[in-house]
Protein backbone atom coordinates (compact mmCIF):
# COMPACT_ATOMS: atom_id res chain seq x y z
CA UNK A 1 0.00 0.00 0.00
CA UNK A 2 1.36 3.59 -0.57
CA UNK A 3 2.62 5.53 1.96
CA UNK A 4 4.49 8.56 2.86
CA UNK A 5 7.85 8.17 4.09
CA UNK A 6 9.68 10.81 6.35
CA UNK A 7 13.18 10.81 7.39
CA UNK A 8 14.78 11.33 9.70
CA UNK A 9 12.75 9.90 12.64
CA UNK A 10 14.49 11.78 14.96
CA UNK A 11 16.75 15.01 14.26
CA UNK A 12 18.41 17.06 17.64
CA UNK A 13 20.09 20.06 16.31
CA UNK A 14 21.24 22.91 18.04
CA UNK A 15 19.82 26.44 18.54
CA UNK A 16 20.96 28.47 15.73
CA UNK A 17 21.40 25.38 12.80
CA UNK A 18 19.69 24.53 9.92
CA UNK A 19 17.38 21.19 9.06
CA UNK A 20 16.21 19.85 6.65
CA UNK A 21 13.17 17.30 6.98
CA UNK A 22 12.52 14.93 4.20
CA UNK A 23 9.64 13.79 2.93
CA UNK A 24 9.00 11.82 -0.27
CA UNK A 25 4.49 11.98 -0.59
CA UNK A 26 2.70 9.27 -2.54
CA UNK A 27 3.90 9.31 -5.76
CA UNK A 28 0.55 10.05 -7.72
CA UNK A 29 -0.75 13.11 -5.23
CA UNK A 30 -0.54 16.25 -6.84
CA UNK A 31 -0.90 18.36 -2.89
CA UNK A 32 1.76 18.11 -0.35
CA UNK A 33 1.72 19.72 3.14
CA UNK A 34 3.81 20.36 6.30
CA UNK A 35 2.49 20.04 9.61
CA UNK A 36 3.69 20.41 13.34
CA UNK A 37 2.43 19.14 16.52
CA UNK A 38 3.75 20.77 19.48
CA UNK A 39 3.77 17.99 22.72
CA UNK A 40 0.20 17.91 23.90
CA UNK A 41 -1.03 20.86 21.48
CA UNK A 42 -3.16 20.60 18.19
CA UNK A 43 -1.97 19.81 15.01
CA UNK A 44 -0.57 23.00 13.53
CA UNK A 45 -1.13 23.77 9.56
CA UNK A 46 2.26 24.82 8.31
CA UNK A 47 2.13 24.84 4.38
CA UNK A 48 0.41 23.46 1.61
CA UNK A 49 2.23 22.84 -1.78
CA UNK A 50 0.99 22.41 -5.54
CA UNK A 51 2.01 22.69 -9.05
CA UNK A 52 5.68 23.33 -7.93
CA UNK A 53 4.61 26.67 -5.30
CA UNK A 54 2.93 27.08 -2.20
CA UNK A 55 -0.61 27.57 -2.20
CA UNK A 56 -0.95 28.34 0.91
CA UNK A 57 0.77 29.33 4.21
CA UNK A 58 -0.06 29.75 8.03
CA UNK A 59 1.42 32.64 10.40
CA UNK A 60 3.52 29.86 11.80
CA UNK A 61 5.40 29.97 8.34
CA UNK A 62 7.49 32.59 8.38
CA UNK A 63 11.19 33.27 6.70
CA UNK A 64 12.39 31.25 8.75
CA UNK A 65 10.90 28.40 6.86
CA UNK A 66 11.10 27.54 3.35
CA UNK A 67 9.61 24.17 1.24
CA UNK A 68 10.89 22.63 -2.11
CA UNK A 69 10.76 20.08 -4.23
CA UNK A 70 14.11 19.18 -5.70
CA UNK A 71 12.89 16.13 -7.50
CA UNK A 72 10.00 14.37 -8.69
CA UNK A 73 9.57 12.45 -5.47
CA UNK A 74 10.62 14.42 -2.73
CA UNK A 75 9.40 17.54 -0.46
CA UNK A 76 11.74 18.94 2.18
CA UNK A 77 10.90 21.32 4.88
CA UNK A 78 13.94 23.78 6.02
CA UNK A 79 14.09 25.74 8.71
CA UNK A 80 17.11 27.87 8.35
CA UNK A 81 17.96 29.02 12.17
CA UNK A 82 16.07 26.66 14.78
CA UNK A 83 15.05 28.27 17.74
CA UNK A 84 13.66 26.28 20.97
CA UNK A 85 10.43 26.80 20.00
CA UNK A 86 10.22 24.93 16.94
CA UNK A 87 11.02 21.39 19.25
CA UNK A 88 8.08 19.65 17.84
CA UNK A 89 6.90 16.45 15.53
CA UNK A 90 6.56 17.33 11.91
CA UNK A 91 4.25 15.64 9.95
CA UNK A 92 4.69 15.85 5.86
CA UNK A 93 1.41 14.79 4.51
CA UNK A 94 0.07 14.21 0.60
CA UNK A 95 -3.26 14.39 -1.22
CA UNK A 96 -4.80 13.36 -4.48
CA UNK A 97 -6.37 16.20 -6.90
CA UNK A 98 -10.16 16.78 -7.83
CA UNK A 99 -13.17 17.16 -5.51
CA UNK A 100 -13.26 13.76 -4.24
CA UNK A 101 -10.16 12.46 -3.57
CA UNK A 102 -9.00 15.13 -1.42
CA UNK A 103 -8.22 12.60 1.77
CA UNK A 104 -4.81 13.66 3.12
CA UNK A 105 -2.31 10.65 4.16
CA UNK A 106 0.37 11.39 6.89
CA UNK A 107 3.99 10.09 7.08
CA UNK A 108 5.13 8.85 10.26
CA UNK A 109 6.65 12.71 11.45
CA UNK A 110 9.71 13.56 12.50
CA UNK A 111 10.22 14.76 15.63
CA UNK A 112 13.23 17.63 15.93
CA UNK A 113 14.46 18.17 19.56
CA UNK A 114 15.99 21.67 19.43
CA UNK A 115 18.28 22.26 22.18
CA UNK B 1 -14.05 32.20 16.13
CA UNK B 2 -11.99 29.00 15.84
CA UNK B 3 -11.75 27.52 12.30
CA UNK B 4 -12.69 23.81 13.45
CA UNK B 5 -13.68 22.75 17.26
CA UNK B 6 -13.68 19.80 19.19
CA UNK B 7 -14.30 19.12 22.60
CA UNK B 8 -11.12 17.79 24.14
CA UNK B 9 -13.04 15.25 26.52
CA UNK B 10 -11.74 12.70 27.91
CA UNK B 11 -14.58 10.94 26.47
CA UNK B 12 -15.22 7.84 28.35
CA UNK B 13 -17.43 4.78 26.95
CA UNK B 14 -17.98 1.65 28.41
CA UNK B 15 -16.62 -1.48 25.75
CA UNK B 16 -19.30 -2.45 23.72
CA UNK B 17 -21.02 0.94 23.66
CA UNK B 18 -21.70 3.54 21.25
CA UNK B 19 -19.12 6.22 21.11
CA UNK B 20 -20.22 10.15 19.76
CA UNK B 21 -17.91 12.36 18.88
CA UNK B 22 -18.57 15.90 17.08
CA UNK B 23 -17.23 18.61 15.43
CA UNK B 24 -18.12 22.08 14.05
CA UNK B 25 -16.28 24.18 11.37
CA UNK B 26 -16.73 27.99 10.73
CA UNK B 27 -15.66 27.77 6.80
CA UNK B 28 -19.26 27.74 5.72
CA UNK B 29 -17.60 27.01 1.56
CA UNK B 30 -15.54 23.84 3.19
CA UNK B 31 -16.33 20.61 0.91
CA UNK B 32 -14.04 17.64 2.62
CA UNK B 33 -14.12 16.52 5.74
CA UNK B 34 -12.14 14.26 7.72
CA UNK B 35 -11.61 11.74 11.06
CA UNK B 36 -8.46 11.01 12.07
CA UNK B 37 -7.59 8.94 15.04
CA UNK B 38 -4.17 9.73 16.76
CA UNK B 39 -2.41 7.19 19.21
CA UNK B 40 -0.16 9.23 21.61
CA UNK B 41 3.44 9.67 20.00
CA UNK B 42 1.96 8.70 16.42
CA UNK B 43 1.09 10.17 13.35
CA UNK B 44 -2.68 10.86 12.03
CA UNK B 45 -4.29 8.48 10.37
CA UNK B 46 -7.44 8.63 8.46
CA UNK B 47 -10.03 6.74 9.60
CA UNK B 48 -13.28 8.79 7.77
CA UNK B 49 -13.73 10.76 5.20
CA UNK B 50 -16.94 12.26 3.84
CA UNK B 51 -18.12 14.92 1.07
CA UNK B 52 -21.38 14.93 0.87
CA UNK B 53 -25.07 15.67 3.25
CA UNK B 54 -25.54 12.67 5.20
CA UNK B 55 -24.60 9.60 6.74
CA UNK B 56 -21.27 7.30 5.61
CA UNK B 57 -21.02 4.18 7.08
CA UNK B 58 -17.79 1.97 7.13
CA UNK B 59 -17.45 -0.95 9.06
CA UNK B 60 -18.11 -0.32 13.00
CA UNK B 61 -17.57 3.68 11.81
CA UNK B 62 -19.94 6.42 10.93
CA UNK B 63 -19.85 9.50 10.01
CA UNK B 64 -22.15 12.45 9.42
CA UNK B 65 -22.45 15.56 7.81
CA UNK B 66 -24.95 18.77 8.12
CA UNK B 67 -23.37 21.27 5.80
CA UNK B 68 -26.30 23.36 7.17
CA UNK B 69 -25.50 23.36 10.72
CA UNK B 70 -21.50 22.82 9.81
CA UNK B 71 -21.45 20.23 11.82
CA UNK B 72 -19.57 16.75 11.19
CA UNK B 73 -19.67 13.94 13.79
CA UNK B 74 -18.15 10.20 14.07
CA UNK B 75 -20.11 7.56 15.47
CA UNK B 76 -18.20 3.95 16.97
CA UNK B 77 -20.16 1.35 17.43
CA UNK B 78 -19.31 -1.57 19.48
CA UNK B 79 -16.81 0.24 21.08
CA UNK B 80 -13.21 -1.66 21.87
CA UNK B 81 -10.38 -0.95 23.90
CA UNK B 82 -8.05 -0.33 20.97
CA UNK B 83 -10.51 2.64 20.10
CA UNK B 84 -8.90 4.65 22.92
CA UNK B 85 -6.99 7.30 21.29
CA UNK B 86 -7.40 11.12 20.40
CA UNK B 87 -9.89 11.90 17.70
CA UNK B 88 -8.86 14.26 15.24
CA UNK B 89 -11.34 16.44 13.01
CA UNK B 90 -10.12 17.99 9.66
CA UNK B 91 -12.38 20.44 7.23
CA UNK B 92 -10.46 21.59 3.76
CA UNK B 93 -11.48 25.07 3.97
CA UNK B 94 -12.33 26.69 0.40
CA UNK B 95 -8.73 27.70 0.48
CA UNK B 96 -8.08 23.48 -0.21
CA UNK B 97 -6.23 23.73 3.46
CA UNK B 98 -6.46 21.19 5.93
CA UNK B 99 -7.64 22.63 9.14
CA UNK B 100 -7.15 19.94 11.89
CA UNK B 101 -9.38 20.32 15.68
CA UNK B 102 -7.41 20.04 18.43
CA UNK B 103 -9.23 16.56 19.01
CA UNK B 104 -11.29 14.53 20.99
CA UNK B 105 -9.62 11.96 23.37
CA UNK B 106 -11.83 8.76 24.12
CA UNK B 107 -11.44 6.42 26.70
CA UNK B 108 -13.21 2.76 26.48
CA UNK B 109 -13.35 1.60 29.90
CA UNK B 110 -12.94 -2.26 30.06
Amino acid sequence: EPEVTQTPSHQVTQMGQEVILRCVPISNHLYFYWYRQILGQKVEFLVSFYNNEISEKSEIFDDQFSVERPDGSNFTLKIRSTKLEDSAMYFCASSGAGTENTEAFFGQGTRLTVV
Amino acid sequence: QKEVEQNSGPLSVPEGAIASLNCTYSDRGSQSFFWYRQYSGKSPELIMFIYSNGDKEDGRFTAQLNKASQYVSLLIRDSQPSDSATYLCAVMNRDDKIIFGKGTRLHILP
